[in-house]
């Protein structure tokens, strides 16, 4: 089965400055990934998602963007941090097919002072 | 916006109890997913219905299917204290890939 690795599981930053999250899968081969926010009692957001290396489709515009340099690693970055960027980042995967459910990892709980 | 919106958004029971969450969505769908989630924690998937199921089983869960209602509920019976935690039901949209759509989710606390 899928195993999902994120990191570090919480982070403190100032506003303005710069944010590299990772995510790396093991388990699977040629996985859909995707990032996810939560705000603290909600449900999640879509932030992007990636169907292959390379490839990265954006959900909501925002200051944030993400990579895909190898099949199973996928990076959330922003290059200046703003206040409404604090919440829970999730990384999640599944194998490609209809009717597959996502693994999560434990998410990065991100604080911007 | 969110596709599937869960029902009560708080649920506090006492163990040995049934909890009962309902979940509502808006556009045809592929099929419909239950996670569970402990604080601080990333989402578990519990169970996945398609489209052309109405009923499914897994252990202490039940999760009920409504397509002409758009509605969905999962039922845990016989609740213990390690349940509690946040459930959310996710749609899987035609059309969208294997992209999902979460709710805001039922936050559970059973108490021992």
């Amino acid at each position: 089965s899928q195993t999902i690795h994120q990191w570090p599981a919480t982070l403190v930053q100032p506003v303005g400055s710069p944010l590299s999250l990772e995510c790396t899968v093991e388990g699977t081969s040629n996985p859909n990934l995707y990032w996810y926010r939560q705000a603290a009692g909600r449900g999640l957001q879509l932030l992007f998602y990636s169907v292959g290396i390379g490839q990265i489709s954006s959900e909501v515009p925002q200051n944030l963007s993400a990579s895909r340099p190898q099949d199973r690693q996928f990076i959330l970055s922003s290059k200046k941090l703003l206040l409404s960027d604090s919440g829970f980042y999730l990384c999640a995967s599944d194998p490609r097919g209809n009717n597959q459910p996502q693994h999560f990892g434990d998410g990065t709980r991100l604080s911007i002072l | 916006s969110q596709q599937g919106e869960e029902d009560p958004q708080a649920l506090s029971i006492q163990e040995g109890e049934n909890a009962t969450m309902n979940c509502s969505y808006k556009t045809s769908i592929n099929n419909l997913q239950w996670y569970r989630q402990n604080s601080g924690r990333g989402l578990v998937h519990l169970i996945l219905i398609r489209s052309n199921e109405r009923e499914k089983h897994s252990g202490r869960l039940r999760v009920t299917l409504d397509t002409s209602k758009k509605s969905s509920s999962l039922l845990i019976t016989a609740s213990r204290a390690a349940d509690t935690a946040s459930y959310f039901c996710a749609t899987d949209e035609r059309n969208a890939g294997n992209m999902l759509t979460f709710g805001g989710g039922t936050r559970l606390m059973v108490k021992p």
